[in-house]
């Protein structure tokens, strides 16, 4: 098994551009996560999807964030404008059922200048 | 307010000596997980606790839940520099499939 596939692993970006960041879950796990971990704030979730579909969204930080699932095998995470304090490492995670673990994927490190 | 508190937020022990990290939560809830984290890394499944009194342990490691009190323990026995990462418990409440981290412990473990 590849384990969760995030792409790009590294991002470094300018203010005010977009960036989308890449999911690829586990083959056969219906739930899937986005958090986004920094020193002050620790690890967030953003969002999760089940079977593809959104089911909480309340840790988005503001209107410049979406996450979208077109289907079981991807999820992108967007930020359109991107600000310095989104610099961070962001983390996408699936699981088989809510009594599992989570498996986590390797992380986008976002840079933000 | 859904929160999760862990102490000690940093761990220096020496090898071979044994210690507690003590995980607290807000909400009442039956599953709580524990994640070892090594720096620059991603984070690493370690235990899944599913009922009050579960007990679960893997070498030095063993963790323990006691859902009344709220609190979940992650026990190092006899410890090895080999331990040494950041640690994190996470509480899924009632009704919800989403984690919520604790701060993390960060171990050290020297000669």
């Amino acid at each position: 098994d590849a384990g969760v596939i995030q792409s790009p692993r590294h991002e470094v970006t300018e203010m005010g551009q977009e960036v989308t960041l890449r999911c690829k879950p586990i083959s056969g796990h219906d739930y899937l996560f986005w958090y986004r971990q920094t020193m002050m704030r620790g690890l967030e979730l953003l969002i999760y999807f089940n079977n593809n579909v959104p089911i909480d969204d309340s840790g988005m930080p503001e209107d410049r964030f979406s996450a979208k699932m077109p289907n079981a095998s991807f999820s992108t995470l967007k930020i359109q404008p991107s600000e310095p304090r989104d610099s961070a490492v962001y983390f996408c995670a699936s699981s088989r059922t809510d009594r599992l673990p989570q498996y986590f994927g390797p992380g986008t490190r976002l840079t933000v200048l | 307010e859904l929160k999760v508190e862990q102490n000690p937020l940093f761990l220096s022990m020496q090898e071979g000596k044994n210690y507690t990290i003590y995980c607290n939560y807000s909400t009442t809830s039956d599953r709580l997980y524990w994640y070892r984290q090594d720096p620059g890394k991603s984070l690493e499944s370690l235990f899944v606790l599913l009922s009050n009194g579960a007990v679960k342990q893997e070498g030095r490691l063993m963790a323990s839940l006691d859902t009344k009190a709220r609190l979940s323990t992650l026990h190092i026995t006899a410890a090895v520099h080999d331990l040494s990462a950041t640690y994190f418990c996470a509480q899924t409440p009632y009704n919800t499939d989403k984690l919520i981290f604790g701060t993390g412990t960060r171990l050290q473990v020297f000669p």
